[in-house]
């Protein structure tokens, strides 16, 4: 168990409003990530921050920001959601220091843009 | 531009038996890879990786294959069990950028 949580886990919301989702964790990581997951796309990265206001984009980042102002979170905005952002979001944290620098990831949270 | 490729989207076999998904990749650059297993409405899970530097790693009924001269990369699970019912993305990943195929769908039948 990473000590990831992610909030809210459930969410609906119509086009052109501001969406904010959050991610936790308790052990002190230095990388976080955001994906979203789509039918046919697997996991597709969004930003990813490797340390307190140091975030940079992924493959799919237009429409989409983020911010880390402190280490145990790292926040995902939409700041005018459109249906195309339905989707799942996972957030991932990177143990580093080990054989293998796997990524571990939250339970998710599903947005539904009306 | 997918540069993962997973070509099957379902496996069904029975308990037991040997299962073998599949992935393909076409960046070179790819120095680590990963396989995830993901049951509905939860978080994927990591199961196995393996470096670029080398071409087989084990864990308990987990085993994963490299051929990098192929860009293949396979996962092995003997014996199967019902349990491993689930999908499974293969992911490769270089400089904090990780690419994700599609998943297999593995089905155990008891």
């Amino acid at each position: 168990d990473a000590g990831i949580t992610q909030s809210p886990r459930h969410k609906v919301t119509e086009t052109g409003t501001p969406v904010t989702l959050r991610c936790h964790q308790t052990e002190n990581h230095r990388y976080m990530y955001w994906y979203r997951q789509d039918p046919g796309h697997g996991l597709r990265l969004i930003h990813y921050s490797y340390g307190v206001k140091d975030t940079d984009k992924g493959e799919v980042s237009d429409g989409y920001s983020v911010s880390r102002s402190k280490t145990e979170d790292f926040l995902l905005t939409l700041e005018s959601a459109t249906s195309s952002q339905t989707s799942v979001y996972f957030c991932a944290i990177k143990e580093t220091g080990g054989t293998y620098n796997e990524q571990f990831f939250g339970p998710g949270t599903r947005l539904t843009v009306l | 531009d997918q540069q993962v490729k997973q070509n099957s989207p379902s496996l069904s076999v029975q308990e037991g038996r040997i299962s073998i998904l599949n992935c393909d990749y076409t960046n070179s650059m790819f120095d680590y890879f990963l396989w995830y297993k993901k049951y509905p409405a939860e978080g994927p899970t990591f199961l196995i990786s393996i470096s670029s530097i080398k071409d087989k790693n084990e864990d308990g009924r987990f085993t994963v294959f490299l051929n990098k001269s192929a860009k293949h990369l396979s996962l092995h699970i003997v014996p199967s069990q019902p349990g491993d019912s689930a999908v499974y993305f293969c992911a490769a990943e270089r400089n904090n950028d990780m690419r994700f195929g599609a998943g297999t769908r593995l089905t155990v039948k008891p």
